[in-house]
């Protein structure tokens, strides 16, 4: 099955700074690829997310790059503020069932 | 619109009992699906529902169980609770289950075995 790999597992930024959070998958079948964030005591909310027929995707501070060929994806944030700190999980699916990874935790130091 | 809703949002009980959570998606989704979240195994699928079917199942034992309602409702059952099945349950819906699209998450039910 599936299989998604998070790094790195914390990050600690200074506010302006961007923060870049890496993923790889495993089954070349998966066409779907969500980020979350999470903060603490909530459920994970949805900030951006990709299909596998697009390399890049930008919404605001926030942007997602695919690379279908080496199986693996990334998140960008840029101009960090402290309201960005939180979990963030990226995940990989061709249908309903999520394959999360394991989370970031990211600082953003004022 | 609104979101995502779960019911309880905490529970304690003890080894043994038995639990049942619910969970109401956002109006016109027709696509439940339930995770369990732990500090050591982190989300994980457990099962999702389409149309009062189940559809899609995760890699969990028996006692975890679930059901779709007509207006799209779902509830999921744990039996005979063990101290490691405490954690945070989350539910999420989707417009279409053509798979895969959009999941939202509601806030979650917190589970404690004691």
């Amino acid at each position: 099955g599936e299989n998604v790999e998070q790094h790195p597992s914390t990050l600690s930024v200074q506010e302006g700074d961007s923060a870049v959070i890496k993923c790889t998958y495993s089954d070349s079948a998966s066409n779907y690829f969500p980020w979350y964030k999470q903060e603490l005591g909530k459920g994970p909310q949805l900030i951006i997310d990709i299909r596998s027929n697009v390399g890049e995707k930008k919404d605001q501070r926030i942007a997602v790059t695919l690379n279908k060929t080496a199986k693996h994806f990334s998140l960008h944030i840029t101009e960090t503020q402290p309201e960005d700190s939180a979990v963030y999980f990226c995940a990989a699916s061709k249908s309903e069932k999520l394959v999360f990874g394991k989370g970031t935790k990211l600082t953003v130091n004022p | 619109k609104a979101g995502v809703t779960q019911t309880p949002r905490y529970l304690i009980k003890t080894r043994g009992q038995q639990v049942t959570l619910s969970c109401s998606p956002i109006s016109g989704h027709r696509s439940v699906s339930w995770y369990q979240q732990t500090p050591g195994q982190g989300l994980q699928f457990l099962f999702e529902y389409f149309s009062e079917t189940q559809r899609n199942k995760g890699n969990f034992p028996g006692r975890f169980s679930g059901r779709q309602f007509s207006n799209s409702r779902s509830e999921m059952n744990v039996s005979t609770l063990e101290l490691g099945d405490s954690a945070l349950y989350l539910c999420a819906s989707s417009l279409v289950a053509g798979g895969p699209d959009t999941q939202y998450f509601g806030p979650g039910t917190r589970l404690t075995v004691l």
